[in-house]
């Protein structure tokens, strides 16, 4: 799986839209752009994935550049229960995707109330 | 449906010791995974397993082995500890082909070799 870069840790205000950047420069063209958090003491938990288009769930949106080497995970308006380590991760389903996932470092988002 | 749960939570073992660790998971998914997370850094995959009957090595499987006799379980063993084996461990699961990749992750269970 290509590479991601994240910044190591961002802060926010509760009640505020987040913005987390994640840059994939060398993504392929069979890659997913996957995210997901995981909050203290606990497992990671899926947040969005995308190919292509600009995504939207109950939880968060994805929008992916025209060139697809840089993609930002939207929080519309955050609450302290979103302060977590967003791990933006490269997926490619070209092997059948039953490998695991690779992690980097991740963003740790910071809320403060 | 409990999702993904591993025991046990917590474990201290002494240098040499062994241990096997359980996952299991309620929702009939193919493939299963074996992750460890070291303080500060992201998951590693050690092992993971595309049926019941099968598993592969990961990025870091030295030291662990696996087996999936059941398909709703997939244990992970550790035959002689060791203090570098110290580590939060995440099992995880996802449906398999043509039904979804998310994965499913676990509690964790926290692993203390002295």
């Amino acid at each position: 799986d290509a590479k991601t870069t994240q910044p190591n840790s961002m802060e926010s205000n509760e009640e505020e839209p987040v913005h987390l950047p994640c840059n994939h420069s060398t993504i392929s063209g069979t890659d997913y752009i996957h995210w997901y958090r995981q909050l203290p003491s606990q497992g990671p938990e899926y947040v969005i994935h995308g190919l292509t288009s600009n995504v939207n769930n109950r939880m968060a949106s994805l929008a992916i550049a025209e060139d697809r080497k840089s993609s930002t995970l939207i929080l519309h308006r955050a609450t302290l229960r979103d302060a977590a380590v967003y791990y933006c991760i490269l997926r490619s389903y070209s092997g059948g995707g039953a490998d695991g996932l690779t992690f980097g470092k991740g963003t740790h988002l910071i809320i403060q109330p | 449906n409990a999702g993904v749960t591993q025991t046990p939570k917590f474990r201290v073992l002494k240098t040499g010791q062994s241990m096997t660790l359980l996952c299991a998971q309620d929702m009939n998914h193919e493939y299963m995974y074996w992750y460890r997370q070291d303080p500060g850094m992201g998951l590693r995959l050690i092992h993971y397993s595309v049926g019941e009957g099968t598993t592969a090595k990961g990025e870091v499987p030295d030291g662990y082995n696996v087996s999936r006799l059941k398909k709703q379980n997939f244990l992970l063993g550790l035959e002689s500890a060791a203090p570098s084996q110290t580590s939060v461990y995440f099992c995880a699961s996802s449906p398999g082909p043509g039904r979804g990749e998310t994965q499913y992750f676990g509690p964790g269970t926290r692993l203390l070799v002295l």
